[in-house]
């Protein structure tokens, strides 16, 4: 079993839709929890982190850690053309140079 | 957050050939790392670039193939040597700020 696990998809939805995205994990170590977007051709961008269990709200960005279940997810509100990237989920255990685990990234299309 | 830049952002090189990839940041950082990421895949880490000493380097990746440099807080180089076709990937550098990482934009390398 990967210690990540996050469906590729690809993801297609129309304008204005609410996105779920998620990754499950398997190491109850991880206390770190990020989410990163990546536009084609680019690098990937830290979007919000949280730390241990509960939720985080940035704008039309959510993100909810349930360490009990050790499942993520994203939530993006009113989605937007522009939000149309691959989000990739990471975590890491709590010592500041333990390395980050990627998950394998979901293609996200938000369609006008 | 920091700065990061790459240089070059891409290039096409022939096969056993080497290529040397800069990174640099605007501001000093005590963790920097490497990352390959290929064809819509996820990423990979190659190495951990530790100023004043060796590289340490993930299970798969060997100095001989892949010597870093991290000469002071700002800035490495990562040389892809004897590339061979398999090469062909986006490779990334990223610095850590204790929580998440930062990623530089990144260069797209074509071996043929």
């Amino acid at each position: 079993q990967k210690e990540v696990e996050q469906d590729p998809g690809p993801l297609s939805v129309p304008e204005g839709a609410i996105v779920s995205l998620n990754c499950t994990y398997s190491n109850s170590a991880f206390q770190y929890f990020m989410w990163y977007r990546q536009y084609s051709r680019k690098g990937p961008e830290l979007l919000m982190y949280t730390y241990s269990s509960g939720n985080k709200e940035d704008g039309r960005f959510t993100a909810q850690v349930d360490k009990s279940s050790k499942y993520i997810s994203l939530f993006i509100r009113d989605s937007q053309p522009s939000d149309s990237a691959t989000y990739l989920c990471a975590m890491r255990t709590q010592g500041g140079s333990e390395k980050l685990v990627f998950g394998k990234g979901m293609k996200l299309t938000v369609n006008p | 957050s920091a700065v990061i830049s790459q240089k070059p952002s891409r290039d096409i090189c022939q096969r056993g050939t080497s290529l040397t990839i800069q990174c640099q940041v605007d501001s000093q950082v005590t963790m920097m790392f490497w990352y390959r990421q290929q064809p819509g895949q996820s990423l990979t880490l190659i190495a951990t670039a530790n100023q004043g000493s060796e590289a340490t380097y993930e299970s798969g990746f060997v100095i001989d193939k892949f010597p870093i440099s991290r000469p002071n807080l700002t800035f490495s180089t990562l040389t892809v040597s004897n590339m061979s076709p398999e090469d062909s990937s986006i490779y990334l550098c990223s610095v850590g700020d204790g929580v998440a990482e930062h990623f530089g934009p990144g260069t797209r390398l074509t071996v043929t």
